[in-house]
């Protein structure tokens, strides 16, 4: 089984800050990593798929960075409405396949 | 538009058996596979399994396996995840989300999300 690690496990932040979160896989993944929001009481919401490419709709300063193992969700500019849970999500090929979440970052203001 | 529709939300006493829904529309139902996702209450995300509704082809989480079962009715566009005994552990909210997986490339990502179905085990 791949493990994901994730972190921080939380962050406070300012508006306007530059926010990154990170996600470790503890083998070889290539691209094969996305990003998830979720707000309270929500269904998680996709932001980046296959480590880099952002989902439509989503805004440009969310980026995603990394392949192999170690992998990069950033913000350029925290707004008031990031405020969220983060989580990488990983897809493993090899048998037995599996997907597996990251444990999450919970995001604040500060 | 894409939509997941999930059913309600259950209470249920442990020893019971349970089936939840989840009813996609506005896309071709065969062509993406439907996972489904539980998160426990205040905790993450966690895969139990995902299935394609084409050739019912499912893969679980080796952690959940034998404890539920997928299946899928693709006559009518809707995915199903099933308990035959209901453990007070399995109080959560699932979610259901299409996915795009691609086992060649390797590529799985969920771009479209039920709104979730909570489930309460308690006596």
């Amino acid at each position: 089984d791949i493990q994901m690690t994730q972190s921080p496990s939380s962050l406070s932040a300012s508006v306007g800050d530059r926010v990154t979160i990170t996600c470790q896989a503890s083998h070889d993944i290539s691209n094969s990593l996305n990003w998830y929001q979720q707000k309270p009481g929500k269904a998680p919401k996709l932001l980046i798929y296959d480590a880099s490419n952002l989902e439509t709709g989503v805004p440009s300063r969310f980026s995603g960075s990394g392949s192999g193992t170690d992998f990069t969700l950033t913000i350029s500019s925290l707004q008031p409405e990031d405020i969220a849970t983060y989580y990488c999500q990983q897809f493993d090929n090899v048998p037995p396949r599996g997907i597996t979440f990251g444990q999450g970052t919970r995001l604040d203001i500060k | 538009e894409v939509q997941l529709v999930q059913s309600g939300a259950e209470v249920k006493k442990p020893g019971e058996s349970l089936t939840i829904s989840c009813k996609g529309s506005g896309y071709s139902f065969t062509t993406y596979w439907i996972a489904w996702v539980r998160q426990m209450p205040g905790k993450g995300l966690e895969w139990m399994g995902i299935t394609y509704p084409d050739d019912s082809e499912t893969i679980y989480s080796p952690s959940l396996q034998g404890q539920v079962t997928i299946s899928v009715d693709k006559s009518i566009n809707t995915a199903y995840l099933h308990w035959s005994s209901l453990k007070a552990s399995d109080t959560a909210m699932y979610y259901c989300a299409r996915s795009h997986l691609d086992i060649v490339v390797p590529s799985a990502h969920f771009d479209s999300w039920g709104q979730g179905t909570l489930v309460t085990v308690s006596s």
